[in-house]
């Protein structure tokens, strides 16, 4: 069974922080991997990909992936109130440009910012 | 890029009913997918759908559930006898010109 973990959640942290997000993966071959942001009763709604071991900046996002250590996390600087929502991670087996292919997510961890 | 567009965006019905959710894309994708999400679980992967034919499926698309696209352009899902565990949030999503996949608004499906 191919597994995406995250970290627990919920997270709180204040106006202005960095919010840290975590996510681990179990197989080895997956190549594309993926920060999504889901609002309440909403779809996910892609934030970031990243393919490549490092670091992977995006405005106030960045994306970190670790290959040998099969994790990816994502940070967020200067957090807004409007970024509380709940994040997911999801990882696709598969050639990093391969444009197939299902997505495995995670259980998604809770961000809430509080101002 | 644009995602998909799904209807209905709310669907009510009674157990053991047939149910036919649809998506709409944008322009000519390539590859489609329809995820669930039961409400506080994880988003699921159901099947991926390429060139008029499945590529892969789950375990949970059992032979309740079919897709198709009829006429070229909408690609439905079928939930052919619905029970009360299909209670969830149905996504379609596409992927094509590139590798992050796009989501529809989703349509919530309630089995009473």
């Amino acid at each position: 069974q191919k597994e995406v973990e995250q970290n627990s959640g919920p997270l709180s942290v204040p106006e202005g922080a960095i919010a840290s997000l975590n996510c681990t993966y179990s197989d080895r071959v997956s190549q594309s991997f993926f920060w999504y942001r889901q609002y309440s009763g909403k779809s996910p709604e892609l934030i970031m990909s990243i393919y490549s071991n490092g670091d992977k900046e995006d405005g106030r996002f960045t994306a970190q992936l670790n290959k040998a250590s099969q994790y990816v996390s994502l940070l967020i600087r200067d957090s807004q109130p409007s970024d509380s929502a709940t994040y997911l991670c999801a990882v696709r087996v598969g050639a990093g440009g391969t444009s197939y292919g299902k997505l495995t997510f995670g259980q998604g961890t809770i961000l809430t910012v509080h101002p | 890029e644009p995602e998909v567009t799904q209807t209905p965006s709310h669907q009510v019905t009674q157990m053991g009913q047939e149910v036919i959710l649809r998506c709409v894309p944008i322009s000519n994708h390539l590859y489609f997918y329809w995820y669930r999400q039961i409400l506080g679980q994880k988003v699921e992967f159901l099947v991926s759908f390429y060139n008029n034919e499945i590529s892969e499926k789950s375990e949970i698309f059992d032979d309740q559930f079919s897709v198709e696209r009829p006429d070229g352009s909408n690609f439905t899902l079928k939930i052919r006898s619905t029970k009360l565990e299909d209670s969830a949030m149905y996504f379609c999503a596409r992927t094509g010109g590139g590798v992050e996949a796009f989501f529809g608004q989703g349509t919530r499906l309630t089995v009473v």
